[in-house]
């Protein structure tokens, strides 16, 4: 089944830097993603849902970059502020019916 | 407003016990999942069902038993109790099938004694 490394597993940036999580997969036939953000006592907020057919997705003060060659997806947080602290995770549906692999977190802390 | 309701926050349970822990969606979802985050491992996937069918059963244990009595209801009762299953358990909700976004509830803290 479907396998997910993240990391780094700790980042800590200062405000207004930029703060780039990436994760690998290994089932080159995933062809669609998650990245969700969870706070402290929260639950997971969904950040993105990114297609293999879009290798550039933009959010809210985030982009998407999406590498099917490397199976590499990657999550850049531009001008980060201290509201972005949070653990991000990425999930890939792995098998079954709607079963997401997720990786295993990023905390990230952004500092004023 | 919160779509996805999880009863209650926080549970501590003794050693061989039994709990329920609920959860209820108004998303008018047809698909409900149960996962499990602890200290040791990354967020886990454990059941998933459709139209309160059980569709795939990760969870190696039977002593984890969902029960569906509506279907944008899908509680998990868990029997003998072990220090071990001490983690927060989410539940989450989707439209059935693939490329479907998974909406998550905020958790239940189980912690057993």
């Amino acid at each position: 089944g479907e396998q997910v490394e993240q990391r780094p597993p700790h980042l800590s940036v200062r405000e207004g830097d930029s703060a780039v999580i990436i994760c690998t997969y290994t089932d080159p036939n995933s062809y669609y993603f998650f990245w969700y953000k969870q706070e402290p006592g929260a639950g997971l907020q969904l950040l993105m849902k990114v297609f293999s057919s879009t290798e550039i997705n933009e959010g809210q003060g985030f982009t998407v970059l999406l590498n099917k060659k490397d199976k590499q997806l990657s999550l850049n947080l531009t001008a980060a502020h201290p509201g972005d602290s949070a653990v991000y995770f990425c999930a890939a549906p792995s098998g079954s019916f709607n079963k997401l692999t997720f990786g295993a977190g990023t905390r990230l802390a952004v500092c004023p | 407003d919160p779509k996805i309701i999880q009863k209650p926050k926080y549970l501590v349970a003794v050693t061989g016990s039994e709990k329920i822990l609920i959860c209820e969606q108004y998303l008018g979802h047809n698909a409900m999942y149960w996962y499990r985050q602890s200290a040791k491992k990354p967020l886990e996937f454990m059941f998933s069902y459709s139209y309160q069918k059980l569709m795939d059963n990760q969870t190696a244990s039977s002593r984890f038993q969902p029960q569906s009595s509506k279907k944008n209801h899908l509680d998990l009762q868990i029997t003998a109790l072990k220090p071990d299953d001490s983690a927060t358990y989410f539940c989450a909700s989707s439209q059935e099938g693939g490329l479907t976004e998974v909406f998550f509830g905020k958790g239940t803290r189980l912690t057993v004694v």
